[in-house]
């Protein structure tokens, strides 16, 4: 069975600095693998996915992530966070017409 | 632009009372999900439907219940409300067809006192 895991469950950075979220996740079969983010009060949003082909895959707010078959690794990176991308992040893979989340983690952005 | 809307943003229900959650996805698509969502833990699927009045257990089913008569709408049942089923309750929808993307609303927060 498909599983996920962020290891990090907060992760304070300050503005401007770069970031990392980890993501790692178990299978046995191919993945679609998506970052999800979520603002304080609201429902999760679509950051990022990958399919197929190129292994870095890019959202349209400067987020990034790289597919690693070898290392079962899907790390969400940043390399200068704002005040605004302060939410929770949230690594899912598929499994059989629906998609197993992580735990999440807290992005917290410090002035 | 995909919308998956909620009845309530916010919700506070007595202990015993049962409780409707709603759900509604305009964008055709043939699965629907409920989640629960709780500090620390994540999203957690309690139930899914991948077709009108066809439903799956997820992986915390007990206490809740589910239906689904038309396909753009998905409810969630509390039997008989408790206090351990305070939390933020969201609703998520895709197609079958697709590359398993899931579309959310905005989320309610129920809290059972």
């Amino acid at each position: 069975a498909q599983s996920v895991t962020q290891l990090d469950s907060q992760v304070p950075v300050f503005e401007e600095a770069p970031v990392e979220l980890r993501c790692n996740y178990s299978s046995s079969v191919s993945v679609y693998l998506f970052w999800y983010v979520q603002y304080p009060n609201q429902g999760l949003q679509l950051l990022l996915k990958y399919l197929s082909g190129s292994t870095l895959v890019e959202s349209i707010n400067g987020f990034e992530a790289e597919f690693n078959k070898s290392q079962t690794s899907f790390h969400l990176r940043k390399p200068s966070v704002h005040i605004s991308d302060t939410a929770e992040y949230f690594c899912a893979v598929s499994a059989t017409n629906k998609l197993i989340f992580g735990t999440g983690t807290l992005l917290a952005v410090q002035p | 632009d995909v919308k998956v809307t909620q009845s309530s943003r916010y919700l506070v229900k007595r202990t015993g009372e049962k409780v409707f959650l709603e759900c509604v996805q305009d964008m055709d698509h043939e699965n629907m999900f409920w989640y629960r969502q709780d500090p620390g833990l994540g999203l957690r699927l309690i139930y899914f439907s991948y077709d009108v009045k066809m439903k799956e257990k997820g992986d915390i089913p007990e206490g809740y219940s589910v239906s689904r008569e038309k396909k753009e709408r998905f409810s969630l049942i509390l039997e008989s409300a408790s206090t351990n089923q305070t939390s933020m309750y969201l609703c998520a929808s895709s197609s079958y067809s697709g590359d398993y993307e899931q579309y959310f609303g905005p989320g309610t927060r129920l809290t059972v006192t």
